[in-house]
């Protein structure tokens, strides 16, 4: 079982650079989200999507687009990469309530480091 | 506005105690879950436990039970009998609101605890 599948792992950009990061989940999952963590922070919400086609802003959503063209894939690119864009991102996706997930957590991928210089 | 406060940047407790993570959260919803996620130095984001807002009894998983004061608005995360394998960080999260099909399902979390466990 994959679960959820972030590609690259790692990377480093220099300062305007632009690149995407890949989100892909084999569990069917209909609800997917990007967070960013950064030391003392915690995880925030960047963008986040209910559905194929669906996008939406969350917390931190300034310098990030997102795209969610087919249902296992989610999409987060950075069209010119600023050093506070420095971060590990998660991808995590959930069950939606007609599936009866009591709790609605959320799974993680393995993260993604980034680093602009 | 929806906040979610983890006071304790750091944690020390020995191996085999009992360790009492704390978490206050600040929501103007009747109706909201509160979770707890484990991330190891490896950095993957492991869910441990869930408390929905309705939920009467306090919830357990194992080694873990969620100690929640609705009235403080509080969720500690209990871990009883603690390995050297909880070292890790701890973060508490919670989504406001019914969990229905009007909810996106977005948590928000606090800063994390960071606990280490000594032999």
């Amino acid at each position: 079982n994959a679960g959820v599948t972030q590609t690259p792992k790692f990377r480093v950009l220099k300062t305007g650079q632009s690149m995407t990061l890949l989100c892909a989940q084999d569990m069917n999952h209909e609800y997917m989200y990007w967070y960013r963590q950064d030391p003392g922070m915690g995880l925030r919400l960047i963008h986040y999507s209910v559905g194929e086609g669906t996008t939406a802003k969350g917390e931190v959503p300034d310098g990030y687009n997102v795209s969610r063209l087919k249902k296992q894939n989610f999409l987060l690119g950075l069209e010119s990469a600023a050093p506070s864009q420095t971060s590990v991102y998660f991808c995590a996706s959930s069950h939606t309530t007609v599936l009866r997930r009591k709790t609605g957590e959320l799974f993680f991928g393995e993260g993604s480091r980034l680093t602009v210089l | 506005a929806q906040k979610i406060t983890q006071t304790q940047p750091g944690m020390f407790v020995q191996e085999k105690e009992a360790v009492t993570l704390d978490c206050t959260y600040d929501t103007s919803d009747q109706s909201y879950g509160l979770f707890w996620y484990k991330q190891p130095s490896s950095g993957e984001m492991i869910f441990l436990i869930y408390q929905g807002s309705y939920d009467e009894q306090n919830a357990t998983e194992g080694r873990y039970s969620l100690n929640f004061q609705k009235a403080r608005k509080s969720a500690n995360l209990v871990i009883s009998a603690s390995q050297l394998g909880d070292s890790a960080m701890y973060f508490c999260a919670m989504r406001e609101g019914n969990w229905d099909s009007s909810n996106t399902g977005k948590l928000i979390f606090g800063q994390g605890t960071t606990l280490q466990v000594k032999p």
